[in-house]
């Protein structure tokens, strides 16, 4: 069936490294990968988003990376700030006979001044 | 900004009970989501909305139902709450212009006794 994993599901990083989360997906009809970031207290929040002609898609401190013949994709935060602290979910996204969108199971990204 | 709003942040309720969630956004957006947000699981789809009095089921539909009498305004319905749908219920509206780009309210987090 459809599905979207997600690694790690915890992270703790130094202010300043980099931190990487990895997500693979099931279905070869996904051709849009967005990433949500989700503060305490908030709904989630788009942040970035590639789709599956694009290989690498970058916006300031954020990357994300897809190889679609492998079904893997991931967001790279470098420089990261303890704003960064937070719960990240990768999804996978296609259009049927409605708007289809599979979401990992998050991970939780704490960033140590 | 685009707001989407939640009528109760926290919600406590006894099993058995008729729950109503609601939801308002502000950006006159046709499309409308529920989710629910489990540690581990991510989050699921249970109903969306693409237009007044349209609704269908998403991935998770049993136990919950839904009205939409106003563009607006989008509500769950739990017609006799159990204990295993306590979790977080996240609303996020959205124009359909691509499917993954929807806003999130900040989500009620509901608890069955």
């Amino acid at each position: 069936g459809e599905n979207v994993e997600q690694h790690p599901s915890t992270l703790s990083v130094q202010e300043g490294d980099s931190a990487v989360i990895k997500c693979t997906y099931s279905d070869s009809a996904s051709n849009y990968f967005p990433w949500y970031k989700q503060e305490l207290g908030k709904g989630p929040q788009l942040i970035i988003d590639i789709r599956s002609n694009v290989g690498e898609k970058k916006d300031q401190r954020i990357a994300v990376t897809l190889n679609k013949t492998a079904k893997h994709f991931s967001l790279h935060i470098t420089e990261t700030q303890p704003e960064d602290s937070a719960v990240y979910f990768c999804a996978a996204s296609w259009r049927t006979s409605y708007d289809k969108v599979i979401f990992g199971p998050g991970t939780s990204l704490s960033v140590i001044p | 900004d685009v707001k989407v709003t939640q009528s109760s942040r926290y919600l406590v309720k006894r099993t058995g009970e008729k729950v109503f969630l609601e939801c308002v956004q502000d950006m006159d957006h046709e499309n409308m989501f529920w989710y629910r947000q489990d540690p581990g699981l991510g989050l699921r789809l249970i109903y969306f909305s693409y237009d007044v009095k349209m609704k269908e089921k998403g991935d998770i539909p049993e136990g919950y139902s839904v009205s939409r009498e106003k563009k607006e305004r989008f509500s769950l319905i739990l017609e006799s709450a159990s204990t295993n749908q306590t979790s977080m219920y996240l609303c996020a509206s959205g124009t359909g212009s691509s499917p993954y780009e929807q806003y999130f309210g900040p989500g009620t987090r509901l608890t069955v006794t």
